[in-house]
C-alpha cells in the first residue's frame, strides 16, 4: 500500500500563517491533491499538484517536490472558518488515490 | 441543486438490519466512488465505478454490496454489519475513472450499527 504521512493536529492564531506538510510513498506518482473537509460535511477540493513548485490560490498555496515525496499547504492570514481538517491524498503510478489521515487544524483568537 | 447528495445523512441500524446508502451525481461524471472514513484514519476507498462498470474492489467484506444502475446513482447495500463498521461513508464522483481528475464528494452519511 501507500504511505502517507502528514501531522494529526496543528493551533495557530487568527491572522498567521500555518504550513501543513505531507510525505509520501507511492509506487509511481500522478499527482497531489489537498482537499479541506469541516467537521461533519463533505471533503472539498483546494488544490492539485502534478510538477514541482509552488502554485498558489488566493491565501492558500500547495508546494510540492516530487524528488523528495513531499508537499506542503500553506494558509496565510488564518481565519476562523479555516479550522478544519485538511488532507493530502496521492494519485500513484495505477492512477489509485491514497489519503493520509488528515491534519485538524485549530485557529484561536 | 449541489454537486454529490447522499441520503440518508444519519443511519442507526442493528447488527441483522438490511438498509441502503443513496448517492446522486448531478454533474454528468463518468466514474463514482464510494469511500469509508473512520474516526483518526485515512479514507479508505471501497469501489469504484466507471460507466457503470465496478472497476475496483478493495478487499471489502461482502455484507457491503454496491450498485450502480446508471451513471448518475450510486447505491451502497448494507446487511448484517458488525459494530466497527460504524463509520462516515462517503460517496465522490469524477468526470471519468484513470487520469488527474479532481474528485467530488458528497456530504455523507453518518452510519452508527448497534
Amino acid at each position: 500500500g501507500q504511505n502517507i504521512d502528514q501531522p494529526t493536529e496543528m493551533t495557530a492564531t487568527e491572522g498567521a500563517i500555518v504550513q501543513i506538510n505531507c510525505t509520501y510513498q507511492t509506487s509511481g506518482f500522478n499527482g497531489l491533491f489537498w482537499y479541506q473537509q469541516h467537521a461533519g460535511e463533505a471533503p472539498t477540493f483546494l488544490s492539485y499538484n502534478v510538477l514541482d513548485g509552488l502554485e498558489e490560490k488566493g491565501r492558500f498555496s500547495s508546494f510540492l517536490s516530487r524528488s523528495k515525496g513531499y508537499s506542503y499547504l500553506l494558509l496565510k492570514e488564518l481565519q476562523m472558518k479555516d479550522s478544519a481538517s485538511y488532507l493530502c491524498a496521492v494519485r500513484d503510478g495505477d492512477y489509485k488515490l491514497s489519503f493520509g489521515a488528515g491534519t485538524t487544524v485549530t485557529v484561536r483568537a | 441543486e449541489t454537486g454529490v447528495t447522499q441520503t440518508p445523512r444519519h443511519l442507526v441500524m442493528g447488527m441483522t438490519n438490511k438498509k441502503s446508502l443513496k448517492c446522486e451525481q448531478h454533474l454528468g461524471h463518468n466514474a463514482m466512488y464510494w469511500y469509508k472514513q473512520s474516526a483518526k484514519k485515512p479514507l479508505e476507498l471501497m469501489f469504484v465505478y466507471s460507466l457503470e462498470e465496478r472497476v475496483e474492489n478493495n478487499s471489502v467484506p461482502s455484507r457491503f454490496s454496491p450498485e450502480c444502475p446508471n451513471s448518475s446513482h450510486l447505491f451502497l447495500h448494507l446487511h448484517t454489519l458488525q459494530p466497527e463498521d460504524s463509520a462516515l461513508y462517503l460517496c465522490a464522483s469524477s468526470q471519468d475513472y484513470g487520469g488527474g481528475e479532481t474528485q467530488y464528494f458528497g456530504p455523507g452519511t453518518r452510519l452508527l450499527v448497534l
